[in-house]
């Protein structure tokens, strides 16, 4: 099975635009999550998806949105860039079925500078 | 969810001895994971360990869940310059409310040839 994939790898914006990033569960996964790392914070958790619906939201601003498809690929956009949002954008699925325990696989995650 | 706290924040040993690098939470859980980052990628997961069990092996890796200290640990034996890597530990209390992990800042763990 292929793993988790994310789209763009790297990417430059500047502040105050917007950015959108993707991401591809292995097949067959359902839940989706994202989080967010950098050298200060450390690896925090921003939102996950199950079904298309917003299961669990970390402690971030509305700056930050995400939303999941009926075949489980995600996005997540953050608007109004601010230099802090730079970091290292994580996504993770998970089977989420009855049986299943909330192990994680991650994917690259995707390199974002904001200038 | 819960966040772990892993102890020591920096490791630095040679290839060949062993590492072993703690966690501790606070409520708790239903299981325990352990994941392994190597810089600048995404986390690979290593081992989870549930609340009823005490020691779990995969390999090179022991894992050992004491619920009474709410705390775990992770030995890696015979360590290698490939081992070289942050780890983290995610207790979970997760169950129908959904997959949310809540990660320590992690151990810095440098295997020297």
């Amino acid at each position: 099975k292929a793993g988790v994939t994310q789209t763009p790898r790297y990417l430059i914006k500047t502040r105050g635009q917007q950015v959108t990033l993707s991401c591809s569960p292995i097949s067959g996964h359902r839940s989706v999550s994202w989080y967010q790392q950098t050298p200060g914070q450390g690896l925090q958790f921003l939102f996950e998806y199950f079904s298309e619906t917003q299961r669990n939201k970390g402690n971030f601003p509305g700056r930050f949105s995400g939303r999941q498809f009926s075949n489980s690929r995600s996005e997540m956009n953050v608007s109004t860039l601010e230099l802090g949002d730079s970091a290292l954008y994580l996504c993770a699925s998970s089977l989420a079925d009855y049986l299943s325990t909330d192990t994680q696989y991650f994917g690259p995650g995707t390199r974002l500078t904001v200038l | 969810s819960q966040q772990g706290e892993e102890d020591p924040q920096a490791l630095s040993i040679q290839e060949g001895e062993n590492a072993t690098m703690n966690c501790s939470y606070k409520t708790s859980i239903n299981n325990l994971q352990w994941y392994r980052q190597n810089s600048g990628r995404g986390l690979v997961h290593l081992i989870l360990i549930r609340s009823n069990e005490r020691e779990k092996h995969s390999g090179r890796l022991r894992v050992t869940l004491d619920t009474s200290k709410k705390s775990s640990s992770l030995l890696i034996t015979a360590s290698r310059a490939a081992d070289t890597a942050s780890y983290f530990c995610a207790p979970s209390s997760n169950s129908n409310s959904g997959y949310a992990l809540n990660f320590g800042k992690g151990t810095s763990l440098l295997v020297t040839p």
